[in-house]
């Protein structure tokens, strides 16, 4: 079955520090794709950055960089220089080879940066 | 920049009646989707479209139904609401075909079944 498991429901780190988010998925489609997305308080969804499993290189938007491990089935999420504003929610997703879009959801990790 | 607009942030009905969650987004996108997200469980697909008039059954649609009667438009029911279907719904679309293109969310909607 096509599942993501994110195993820290919650983590601190201090400000300006970089920390990892964990993410490993199942899947037995060789093309899929691998997104994080970030949840403040306030509700919304914030799309973060994107890794599609035939990329060579691992994805890096801004502080954000996604370290994907295709053997290991893991694509973790980097943050680097932890910001306050960074205290949130974090979801992996995958969307399967085939599907319209669809995404699998991780449970979650709530991240709280500490001044 | 993507706009999903879903109808209200918070919503409170009772037991029994019938309640109508809805979503637009002003990107033309072909597909969009509800979700209920509930602690600890993450996001869960009720319902998806990517086309008008066309709907896709999701992991949990159970005591839901659509509506896609224009492409901007993807209306989720509750046609008996229960308590259990308290949670926090949210809508999202997306442009077909391409692959490395996210899903774009509304700010959901936080629905309290007494």
């Amino acid at each position: 079955a096509q599942k993501i498991t994110q195993t820290q429901p919650g983590m601190f780190v201090q400000e300006k520090e970089a920390v990892t988010l964990d993410c490993t998925y199942d899947t037995s489609d060789p093309s899929y794709g691998l997104f994080w997305y970030k949840q403040p308080s306030s509700g919304e969804m914030i799309f973060l950055i994107y890794q599609g499993s035939y990329d060579q290189q691992n994805a890096t938007e801004g502080r954000y960089s996604l370290n994907f491990q295709k053997a290991r089935k893991s694509a973790n999420l980097v943050i680097s220089a932890s910001q306050l504003g960074d205290s949130a929610m974090y979801f992996c997703a995958m969307s399967p080879g085939g599907s319209q879009g669809n995404l699998i959801f991780g449970k979650g990790t709530k991240l709280s940066v500490k001044p | 920049d993507v706009k999903v607009t879903q109808s209200s942030r918070y919503l409170v009905k009772r037991t029994g009646e019938k309640v109508f969650l809805e979503c637009v987004q002003d990107m033309d996108h072909e597909n969009m989707f509800w979700y209920r997200q509930d602690p600890g469980l993450g996001l869960r697909l009720i319902y998806f479209s990517y086309d008008v008039k066309m709907k896709e059954k999701g992991d949990i649609p159970e005591g839901y139904s659509v509506s896609r009667e224009k492409k901007e438009r993807f209306s989720l029911i509750l046609e008996s609401a229960s308590t259990n279907q308290t949670s926090m719904y949210l809508c999202a679309s997306r442009i077909q075909g391409i692959g490395n293109q996210p899903q774009h969310f509304g700010d959901g909607t936080r629905l309290s079944i007494l």
